[in-house]
C-alpha cells in the first residue's frame, strides 16, 4: 500500500538548520509530485509548495521562499525539506503529501520545535 | 490568494445526526480544464490529515458513502448523512485550482 514515512521530531535552536525527510513506498516515486504543508501548534494547514519528483523542480509559496528548500533523493524514493536559519515561528509539524487529483496520501508529520 | 471560508467553526452532534459543512471560495474554482479542484480532508485528533473527497464530489474508495460533496464555482458543501463516532475531528476544504493552494480554516466536529 502507499505509504509516506517522515523522519522523527527535531528540537533546534534559533539560527540552526533542520532537514526533514519523507520516504515513499508502494508506488513509483517519480510518477507523482510531492506537496509540503505546515501546521503550527493548534493552527490550520498552510501549503508550502511542491516538488516535481521527475524533474526535481521545486515551486514555493511566497511565504516559503528563501530559507526553505525542497530536494529529492530519487534513488531512495525520498523527498526532503530543509529549513535554514530557524526562527521561533518555524515551530510546527510539517507534512508531506502525494500530489494527485487531490492530496491522496499524507505522511505522519514531522515535528520541529525551535527554542533557545 | 484564494480565501477559503468554512462554516461553522465547530459542530457538536449526536451519533446518527446529519452534518453539513459549508466552504466558500473568494474566486471561482472552475479551472481551464473544466475541472473544479475543491477537496475535503479530515484530521482526527493527533493524526495526520486523511483524504475524503476530491473534485467536489468524488469519494476516495475507502470513504463511507454517508459522506457526500456538492457545489460549484464558489460554494461547496460536505455532508454526512449520519454521523458516527469515528467522524470526529477537523474537516478542511482546500483548493487546488489556483496558485498558491489554500486551505479553509477548518470545522471541528465533536460527538455529543
Amino acid at each position: 500500500q502507499i505509504q509516506l514515512v517522515q523522519s522523527g521530531p527535531e528540537l533546534k535552536k534559533p539560527g540552526e538548520s533542520v532537514k526533514i525527510s519523507c520516504k515513499a513506498s508502494g508506488y513509483t516515486f517519480t510518477d507523482y509530485a510531492m506537496h509540503w504543508v505546515k501546521q503550527a501548534p493548534g493552527k490550520g494547514l498552510k501549503w508550502m509548495g511542491w516538488i516535481n519528483t521527475y524533474t526535481g523542480k521545486p515551486t514555493y509559496a511566497d511565504d516559503f521562499k528563501g530559507r526553505f528548500v525542497f530536494s529529492l533523493e530519487a534513488s531512495a524514493s525520498t523527498a526532503n525539506l530543509q529549513i535554514s536559519n530557524l526562527k521561533n515561528e518555524d515551530t510546527a509539524t510539517y507534512f508531506c503529501a502525494r500530489a494527485t487529483e487531490g492530496m491522496d496520501a499524507w505522511g505522519q508529520g514531522a515535528s520541529v520545535t525551535v527554542s533557545s | 490568494d484564494v480565501v477559503m471560508t468554512q462554516t461553522p467553526v465547530s459542530l457538536s452532534l449526536a451519533i446518527g445526526q446529519p452534518a453539513s459543512i459549508s466552504c466558500k471560495s473568494s474566486q471561482s474554482l472552475l479551472g481551464t480544464s473544466g475541472k473544479t479542484f475543491l477537496n475535503w480532508i479530515l484530521q482526527r485528533p493527533g493524526q495526520s490529515p486523511k483524504r475524503l473527497i476530491y473534485q467536489v464530489s468524488k469519494l476516495y474508495s475507502e470513504v463511507p458513502d454517508r459522506f457526500s460533496g456538492s457545489g460549484s464555482e464558489t460554494e461547496f458543501t460536505l455532508k454526512i448523512s449520519r454521523v458516527e463516532a469515528e467522524d470526529l475531528g477537523v474537516y478542511y476544504c482546500w483548493q487546488g485550482t489556483h496558485f498558491p493552494l489554500t486551505f479553509g480554516s477548518g470545522t471541528k466536529l465533536e460527538i455529543k
